[in-house]
């Protein structure tokens, strides 16, 4: 049971570069979520998909774009990375709506932009 | 302000010794209550959930105090193993336009020997 499964695991891309993290989850979660966590700080919300075919803005979404493929899979973008970029992303799947139910994160992707 | 608000620590305590943890949050409409446990450079994982009733997990106890707006998590007889980062999460609910779970900013534990 592989639960939420983000790639790459590390990433160093030069200011202005694209590139997207890949997510997927195999808990038939219908939430999906990606977070970022800066040095000494908590996770901040980037987008979120409450299901599939929706995407809404957290926090902080400037300079994010994302795509909610399908039930499993949930991807974000960075058009035109900058040294501001240069954080810990996690993606997390859940179902909120049923209770006091947990969110389960990927291993994270650790992002550098020069 | 902050919709949760944690005191970041570092607690430096040692062996055995009892620790507790405060977090408030901003939001009264807030429908549930987590403490998550962040290991150095790792995902975060539930460490339990927070009931207006209170809740106990072997060491751990957690409570909510929904008039006051606030979460605590008691840890006793302290581990070496117990060093981490504690996230209080808040689920906010429809209320604040948007369903995901809100995050403070951790407080660090260090257990000493």
């Amino acid at each position: 049971n592989a639960g939420v499964t983000q790639t790459p695991k590390f990433q160093v891309l030069k200011t202005g570069q694209s590139m997207t993290l890949q997510c997927a989850q195999d808990m038939n979660h219908n939430s999906m979520y990606w977070y970022r966590q800066d040095p000494g700080m908590g996770l901040r919300l980037i987008y979120y998909s409450a299901s599939e075919g929706t995407t809404d803005k957290g926090e902080v979404p400037n300079g994010y774009n994302v795509s909610r493929l399908n039930k499993r899979e949930f991807s974000l973008r960075l058009e035109s990375a900058a040294p501001s970029q240069t954080s810990v992303y996690f993606c997390a799947s859940s179902e909120l709506d049923r209770g006091n139910t947990e969110a389960f994160f990927g291993q994270g992707t650790r992002l550098t932009v020069v | 302000r902050k919709e949760v608000e944690q005191d970041p620590g570092p607690f430096n305590v040692p062996e055995g010794a009892t620790v507790a943890f405060n977090c408030t949050y901003s939001n009264s409409a807030s429908q549930s209550f987590f403490w998550y446990r962040q290991d150095c450079r790792k995902e975060p994982k539930l460490l339990m959930s927070v009931y207006s009733s209170g809740n106990e997990d072997g060491r751990f106890t957690a409570q909510l105090n929904r008039a006051s707006q606030y979460i605590s998590l008691l840890i006793r007889d302290s581990k070496l193993s117990d060093s981490a980062t504690y996230l209080c999460v808040v689920n906010p609910g429809w209320d604040m336009g948007r369903r995901a779970l809100t995050f403070g900013s951790g407080t660090r534990l260090q257990v000493q020997p």
